[in-house]
């Protein structure tokens, strides 16, 4: 089975931009989930898409948003880029992810930089 | 409020001898535990988990001990291998609703295993 895809690998922006990243979960999995990494606050939760719809949000601003499409894609979106969102942004997968021990499975994330 | 903390941020050990990395946590809701390992620039890679109802679980080179009394958790790895260095990450899961549903991460120790 293929692993969990993320598309860009590395994007450059600047200051006000907006960015869209994209995500394929594994094959068969319904629940996808977002994650910034950064040196000071480590890898933090952003949101959780099941079915296309959002189930869980993560204490982020307004100007970080996703979807889910009917394939299970997901694409998350930063409006209004700052300086501090430059960032590894890492989408991770699992079958279902409210059962007891469900797993999430990451991609190999999203080099954000926000100059 | 960290609610998982990984209070070693490096941990250096000969190849062959064993590795023990400690994480514990805060929140009585956690009930599934996951050790991730990262290399730079990669997205995070499943080792092992263990549910609450466990004490240990093991999975070739790597166990997993749980002791939910001292909200603490630790993962062995016998024999370490050079392959083995990478960041360590572990990660916790709520069993109800909300923002429980979600994975909180430690903040990763690095592990060296020197030749």
């Amino acid at each position: 089975k293929a692993g969990v895809t993320q598309t860009p690998r590395y994007l450059i922006k600047t200051r006000g931009q907006q960015v869209t990243l994209s995500c394929s979960p594994i094959s068969g999995h319904r629940s996808v989930s977002w994650y910034q990494q950064t040196p000071g606050q480590g890898l933090q939760f952003l949101f959780e898409y099941f079915s296309e719809t959002q189930r869980n949000k993560g204490n982020f601003p307004g100007r970080f948003s996703g979807r889910q499409f009917s394939n299970s894609r997901s694409e998350m979106n930063v409006s209004t880029l700052e300086l501090g969102d430059s960032a590894l942004y890492l989408c991770a997968s699992s079958l279902n992810w409210r059962g007891g021990t469900d797993t999430q499975y990451f991609g190999p994330g999203t080099r954000l930089t926000v100059l | 409020d960290q609610q998982v903390k990984q209070n070693s941020p490096s941990l250096s050990v000969q190849e062959g001898r064993i590795s023990i990395l400690n994480c514990d946590y805060t929140n009585s809701m956690f009930d599934y535990f996951l050790w991730y390992k990262k290399y730079p620039a990669e997205g995070p890679t499943f080792l092992i988990s263990i549910s609450s109802i466990k004490d240990k679980n093991e999975d070739g080179r790597f166990t997993v001990f749980l002791n939910k009394s001292a909200k603490h958790l630790s993962l062995h790895i016998v024999p370490s291998q050079p392959g083995d260095s990478a960041v360590y990450f572990c990660a916790a899961k709520g069993n109800s609703g909300g923002s429980n549903y979600k994975l909180t991460f430690g903040k990763g120790t690095l592990l060296t295993v020197n030749p």
